[in-house]
């Protein structure tokens, strides 16, 4: 039973390079969070996947950022062109979903965090 | 929209001893969870506590517990026997019940327990 785990652990990069994030959810968890937190602040919420299909992506900051799931499990965040304000840590969490009758997915509830990935943009 | 608030950035308890962390939220949803989780030093989001509102019990696990006041719309952790591996940051997060993808975290409380 391995928790979240993410990758890198830490990341130093030059402005205006492209990173990757990578997640791997716990085995079987359908829903995926992507955070980002700032140095002393909480968590800002970025994307959710449910499934491979991401409903809400209204907490990306700006069109650098995308991400993408495949095969209901790893997900890479990726941040092109980056900037200094883009110094962080990304938290990715996961959780299981349950689809009820009406179609709706909920999930129970419990978010699952991995590690995160301190990125620094020199 | 939902939004969390936390109105001690930082606090401090000698070891042993009784401290409560406040939260408030703002919400127009009946059907919601709120949370909350600590993070110590090395990053990882542990989920210390959770309430669901349709509840009026207040939540207990070990040595901490919740007072959930929901017309006030309030959740305050109270943690008892303070132990110096309490020293986090605590932050309370709120869930929306119908939308779970809605998930909103406070700035956070910095907790310190002195030996």
């Amino acid at each position: 039973g391995a928790g979240v785990s993410q990758s890198p652990s830490n990341k130093v990069t030059e402005k205006g390079k492209d990173v990757e994030l990578r997640c791997d959810p716990i085995s079987g968890h359908t829903a995926l969070y992507w955070y980002r937190q700032r140095l002393g602040q909480g968590l800002e919420f970025l994307i959710y996947f449910q499934g491979n299909s991401a409903p809400d992506k209204s907490g990306l900051p700006s069109d650098r950022f995308s991400a993408e799931r495949t095969g209901e499990s790893v997900s890479t965040l990726t941040i092109q062109r980056t900037q200094q304000e883009d110094s962080a840590v990304y938290l990715c969490a996961s959780s299981l979903s349950v689809v009820v009758a009406s179609g709706r997915a909920l999930s129970n509830n419990e978010q699952f965090f991995g590690p995160g990935t301190r990125l620094t943009v020199l | 929209a939902q939004t969390v608030t936390q109105s001690q950035p930082e606090m401090s308890v000698q070891e042993a001893e009784t401290v409560t962390l406040s939260c408030t939220y703002d919400t127009s949803e009946n059907n919601y969870y709120l949370f909350w989780y600590k993070q110590p030093p090395s990053r990882q989001m542990i989920l210390v506590i959770r309430q669901e509102a349709y509840k009026q019990q207040n939540a207990t696990e070990n040595r901490f517990s919740v007072n959930f006041q929901k017309a006030a719309k309030s959740f305050s952790l109270k943690i008892s026997d303070s132990q110096l591996g309490d020293t986090a940051m605590y932050f309370c997060a709120f869930m929306n019940g119908d939308n779970n993808n809605d998930m909103r975290f406070g700035a956070g409380t910095r907790l310190t327990v002195k030996p």
